[in-house]
């Protein structure tokens, strides 16, 4: 039974390149959620979205950030361009209804 | 949202029961009581989930009180294995909304 599966794990970057990170729910599920984890701030939610329409994106940080669901089995979240303050820890989770079902995450760091 | 308070840290040891209690004052009648754990280099994972009174399942046990302004979450027995860090959070059931994280309680179990 494969959970929600991200990619890459990690990556590492120079600043002022463009980043894509990748997500593809679990199938069935038809919320799905960005999050974002660093030491200082914890797990944030970024945006997520329902049946692939995005529903709240007041926690993206700025218009560097977007995030697309183009079907029901595929999320991006790109960065453009990156910054050493984006380094952090990228989960996506997915769900049908509570709870959510986070992926392993992509660790991204911008040098 | 209910904001919640729980410890930053605890430990203890291999074989021991542990109680983690989470405050969470404001919480609404249509609320729900959720515990996460993560592991380092992983997503948050659901363990539990109550309304009131005790909620049992094969891995923990959450216990709240009538007034619903705290709950526990035991942990029976515990093995090195549940060094995590515990998510409590508060939210309505069956919503779509993205989940608010504090910031967890470390739990650090020794041989």
């Amino acid at each position: 039974d494969a959970g929600v599966i991200q990619s890459p794990r990690h990556e590492v970057t120079e600043m002022g390149q463009e980043v894509t990170l990748r997500c593809k729910p679990i199938s069935g599920h038809n919320s799905l959620f960005w999050y974002r984890q660093t030491m200082m701030r914890g797990l944030e939610l970024l945006i997520y979205f329902n049946n692939n329409v995005p529903i709240d994106d007041s926690g993206m940080p700025e218009d560097r950030f977007s995030a697309k669901m183009p079907n029901a089995s595929f999320s991006t979240l790109k960065i453009q361009p990156s910054e050493p303050r984006d380094s952090a820890v990228y989960f996506c989770a997915s769900s049908r209804t509570q709870p959510q079902h986070f992926g392993d995450g992509t660790r991204l760091s911008i040098l | 949202l209910a904001k919640t308070t729980q410890p930053i840290s605890m430990d203890s040891y291999e074989g021991q029961e542990v109680n983690i209690t989470c405050s969470h004052n404001n919480i609404a009648t249509n609320d729900y009581i959720t515990w996460y754990q993560q592991f380092p280099s992983q997503g948050p994972r659901f363990i539990i989930q109550g309304y009131k009174t005790k909620v049992t399942n094969e891995v923990a046990s959450l216990f709240i009180p009538a007034d619903r302004k705290s709950s526990t979450l035991s942990l029976p027995r515990v093995s090195l294995s549940d060094t995590a860090v515990y998510y409590c959070l508060v939210g309505q059931w069956g919503g779509a909304d993205g989940l608010t994280f504090g910031k967890g309680t470390h739990l650090i179990i020794q041989p």
